[in-house]
């Protein structure tokens, strides 16, 4: 079983539109959570970090459910700049700090 | 700004060639990372290290190797190159561990080395 898992989409939405992405993650110690945007052919750029009573910066919104162990990802009033991949990324620091990548989620916003 | 460096944007080599590739952080973060990203794989963990001279492998260490000589610097080397390591790989730097949400161990990635192997 994957660590993290996310579904790969594509979303393909329209301008203005709410959108969400979740995901799970399989070890119930993990301890850091974080949403982090992908650019075509670009590297990943941390979006935000996600925090347990849940955060929000402008249009996006992350939460996080421990008990059943999935993060989720809301953009409310979808641009096109939007467009891009999400990956999901777990930190587990008892097996040493390491990060856990889903898969991304392809998001296309369309005019 | 702060940055994590890749040395080389794009490279082509021939199977068999030896590959160096440079990483350098300027944040003073403990940890470094190599990874490599294929399409529908996502990312995949190389090496990574804690420390200067320490390194771990990650899940796919077959035909690489790591150096860190010196904090800043975390080299991957594919000792003879095969068409299966064209790939993007990507480096990327973190503090050490603060805490729990504390937020402040996020990753960040140099821009990455797109290596093709003929």
């Amino acid at each position: 079983r994957k660590e993290v898992e996310q579904d790969p989409g594509p979303f393909n939405v329209p301008e203005g539109a709410t959108v969400a992405f979740n995901c799970t993650y399989s070890n119930s110690a993990s301890q850091s959570f974080f949403w982090y945007r992908q650019d075509c052919r670009k590297e990943p750029k941390l979006l935000m970090s996600v925090y347990s009573s849940g955060n929000e910066d402008g249009r996006f919104t992350a939460q996080l459910n421990r008990a059943s162990q999935y993060i989720s990802l809301l953009i409310r009033d979808s641009k096109l700049s939007d467009s891009a991949t999400y990956l999901c990324v777990v930190n587990d620091t008892n097996t040493g700090n390491q990060f856990y990548f889903g898969t991304g989620t392809s998001l296309t916003v369309i005019p | 700004d702060v940055k994590v460096t890749q040395s080389s944007r794009y490279l082509v080599k021939r199977t068999g060639e030896k590959v160096f590739l440079e990483c350098v952080q300027d944040m003073d973060h403990e940890n470094m990372f190599w990874y490599r990203q294929d399409p529908g794989l996502g990312l995949r963990l190389i090496y990574f290290s804690y420390d200067v001279k320490m390194k771990e492998k990650g899940d796919i260490p077959e035909g690489y190797s790591v150096s860190r000589e010196k904090k800043e610097r975390f080299s991957l080397i594919l000792e003879s190159a095969s068409t299966n390591q064209t790939s993007m790989y990507l480096c990327a730097s973190s503090p050490a561990f603060e805490g729990v949400y504390s937020g402040a161990n996020v990753l960040t990635f140099g821009a990455g080395s797109r290596l093709t192997v003929l």
